[in-house]
């Protein structure tokens, strides 16, 4: 059974840097074409992609969000990690996590969400 | 970057009712890497349909997905008070893998 299970802190001050783990089971990361992305979702809004890290460790980040964003894996601890710097309010949302296998199979398999709260 | 637009933004039927959703893009995607989420709220989303037109698994077969090029359509049958959500719909052939806007399909 694969699951994804997101977790970090539910509240950051702006201008810190938020950190988020994605702790994973049912695949490996060291799998060729497998794939994890982070996904968020701002209180009432829509989906907005972040970042995809690859068992290769190729790494592909949101367009707007790229000079903010650091996506990386521990393959021996079944983690993926997504720091993003200088919060800002506008950042506050639920931050998801999905397993995004290489080719038409989509993003399959989705953590719970951890939502964070940006506020001084 | 390519944008994606569904319709209507919010859809209010009965259950029994058809559904169909739209979903247009900006320009020609790649038929093999489009999808369809449902989200019910206070949950993660749940892959519906991939590949265009292909259920994921476990997914009922009043759900299907069909178009290619810029228009996609999701269309649910016999509609489940289950069924009652947000869908999105998104490309995911090549980053950035947008999502479109959202259709809320309520109770009427």
């Amino acid at each position: 059974q694969v699951t994804l299970k997101e977790s970090g802190p539910a509240l950051v001050k702006p201008t810190q840097t938020l950190t988020v783990t994605c702790t994973f089971s049912g695949f490996s990361l060291n799998t060729s074409g497998m794939r994890v992305t982070w996904i968020r979702q701002p209180p009432g809004k829509a989906l907005e992609w972040l970042a995809r890290i690859d068992w290769d460790d190729d790494k592909y980040y949101s367009t707007s969000l790229k000079s903010r964003l650091t996506i990386s894996k521990d393959t021996s601890k079944n983690q993926v990690v997504l720091r993003m710097t200088n919060m800002d309010p506008v950042d506050t949302a639920t931050y998801y996590c999905s397993r995004f296998r290489l080719g038409e199979y989509g993003m399959d398999v989705w953590g719970q969400g951890t939502t964070v709260t940006v506020s001084s | 970057e390519i944008v994606l637009t569904q319709s209507p933004d919010t859809l209010s039927l009965s259950p029994g009712e058809r559904a169909t959703l739209s979903c247009r893009a900006s320009q020609s995607v790649i038929t093999t890497y489009f999808g369809w989420y449902q989200q019910k709220p206070g949950q993660a989303p749940r892959l519906l349909i991939y590949g265009a037109t292909t259920r994921a698994t476990g997914i009922p077969d009043r759900f299907s997905g069909s178009g290619s090029g810029t228009d996609f359509t999701l269309t649910i049958n016999r509609l489940e008070p289950e069924d009652f959500a947000v869908y999105y719909c998104q490309h995911y052939g090549s980053s950035p893998y947008i999502f479109g806007q959202g259709t809320k399909l309520e109770i009427k």
